[in-house]
């Protein structure tokens, strides 16, 4: 079936250390989205790419990185920058970036303990 | 800036009955979308109803209507016949942002009482 996978669905990460949140998606989409998700706060972008080896900042970009090697993954990699990266992260695509909707994967719960 | 208002934190209905959530933007585009998403406790996000601005007929989706009023930017969701599967958080979000982003409203929690 088609969709968008997001591996692991909880993360548990120690303060200083870079964790890598995995994004794959087999609905041949040209964009692909990162959200962060926190209480009362709705969905800000951290980062998307409209095409492979291109990417944008978001809204809260910093202490964020991302790839975009293949069209099918878009991994997020919370660096020890990110001052509070305890929080729910969305991935996303869309066909491109004009007027299609955006599919989304399951999510990761995302602590730093 | 280009911004989505859900004015209604919470809300509740009961089964069958039908409720309506508010949303209201502000854009100075002429051409976008508007969507409703719905999260379930599973927190996936999920598509409800897309509308397209230029079209001035009112989206439907099965027990799932909206109330597009354009020069007064509002796009309210209507859940006709609710169900206890239809408690989840709704957000309305439009691609009226700067290059198409999509902006999102704080969303609105809705409880289904049995």
């Amino acid at each position: 079936d088609g969709g968008i996978t997001q591996s692991p669905k909880y993360l548990f990460r120690k303060e200083g250390q870079n964790v890598t949140l995995s994004c794959e998606q087999n609905l041949n989409h040209d964009a692909m989205y990162w959200y962060r998700q926190d209480p009362g706060q709705g969905l800000r972008l951290i980062y998307y790419s409209q095409i492979v080896n291109d990417f944008q900042k978001g809204d809260i970009a910093e202490g964020y990185s991302v790839s975009r090697e293949k069209k099918e993954s878009f991994p997020l990699t919370v660096t020890s920058a990110q001052k509070n990266p305890t929080a729910f992260y969305l991935c996303a695509s869309s066909l491109n970036r004009g007027n299609t909707e955006a599919f989304f994967g399951q999510g990761t719960r995302l602590t730093v303990v | 800036a280009q911004t989505v208002t859900q004015s209604q934190p919470e809300m509740s209905v009961q089964e069958a009955e039908t409720v309506t959530l508010s949303c209201t933007y502000d854009t100075s585009e002429s051409d976008y979308y508007l969507f409703w998403y719905k999260q379930p406790p599973s927190r996936q996000m999920i598509l409800v109803i897309r509308q397209e601005a230029y079209k001035q007929q009112n989206a439907t989706e099965n027990r799932f209507s909206v109330n597009f009023q354009k020069a007064a930017k509002s796009f309210s969701l209507k859940i006709s016949d609710s169900q206890l599967g239809d408690a989840a958080m709704y957000f309305c979000a439009t691609n009226a942002g700067n290059n198409r982003k999509l902006i999102w409203g704080l969303g609105t929690s809705l409880a289904v009482n049995p």
